[in-house]
């Protein structure tokens, strides 16, 4: 089972570009990456997911390099409603799925 | 179907009571999964049934509790005898391996519901 390694807490301010890097250094070949946010109180909410290179929706990108063994969320333009946590997990998207800690993001204004 | 509903949203006991938990998925998800999340956590994969069958329980999931899904639709989740240490959010998530609730690359992903807050005194 892959681990991920994420930073604990950042602080941004509202309008900024916001990256937050996820490692997951024994990601198997079979192994998607997903990030979900979650804020007080409520479940967590999936916002992208990515096998490789890059993946962009309509909130997100996501960057995975070659190796796979990172990845990072892009959060473009922040606000103060994108305070929250932010989970990467990375697993094979048909059994159990594992939380870490998360990445608590602050936002400024 | 708007999505994942739980009930109840929060829950005040004593403690050595019996507590129950529902979970209604999105009605063509077949998988349905229990998390338990502390302050502060991430949330704690407790078990997953595929349809009516349990696959998997954490070692988390002590003899007190119980999970049950008997008709393949809505679960319970059911705590006997709790203790201040089971005060948690229980979260229930479903997902589908054919077609609905896909992730950009493809896999599942799974869509949670508002959990339901459990306190023992």
């Amino acid at each position: 089972l892959a681990k991920t390694t994420q930073p604990i807490s950042m602080d941004s301010y509202e309008g900024q570009e916001v990256n937050i890097t996820c490692s997951h250094n024994n990601i198997a070949t079979n192994d998607y990456i997903t990030w979900y946010q979650q804020f007080p109180s409520q479940g967590p909410r999936f916002i992208i997911q990515g096998y490789k290179t890059k993946v962009t929706n309509e909130v997100a990108s996501l960057f995975i390099p070659a190796d796979r063994k990172s990845s990072t969320l892009s959060l473009p333009r922040v606000s103060l409603s994108d305070t929250a946590v932010y989970y990467c997990l990375v697993g094979d998207g048909f059994n159990k799925f594992y939380f870490g800690s998360g990445t608590k993001l602050n936002v400024k204004p | 179907d708007t999505g994942v509903s739980q009930d109840p949203r929060h829950k005040i006991t004593k403690r050595g009571q019996n507590v129950t938990f529902r979970c209604d998925p999105i009605s063509e998800h077949n998988r349905l999964y229990w998390y338990r999340q502390t302050l502060g956590q991430g949330p704690e994969f407790l078990t997953y049934f595929q349809n009516e069958a349990q696959l998997e329980k954490s070692r988390l999931l002590s003899d007190r509790f119980s999970a049950e899904r008997p008709k393949g639709s809505f679960s319970t989740l059911e705590i006997q005898r709790t203790e201040q240490g089971d005060s948690a959010m229980y979260l229930c998530a479903s997902s589908s391996p054919l077609g609905t609730g896909l992730g950009d690359s493809g896999a599942n992903v799974l869509t949670f519901g508002a959990g339901s807050r459990l306190t023992v005194l």
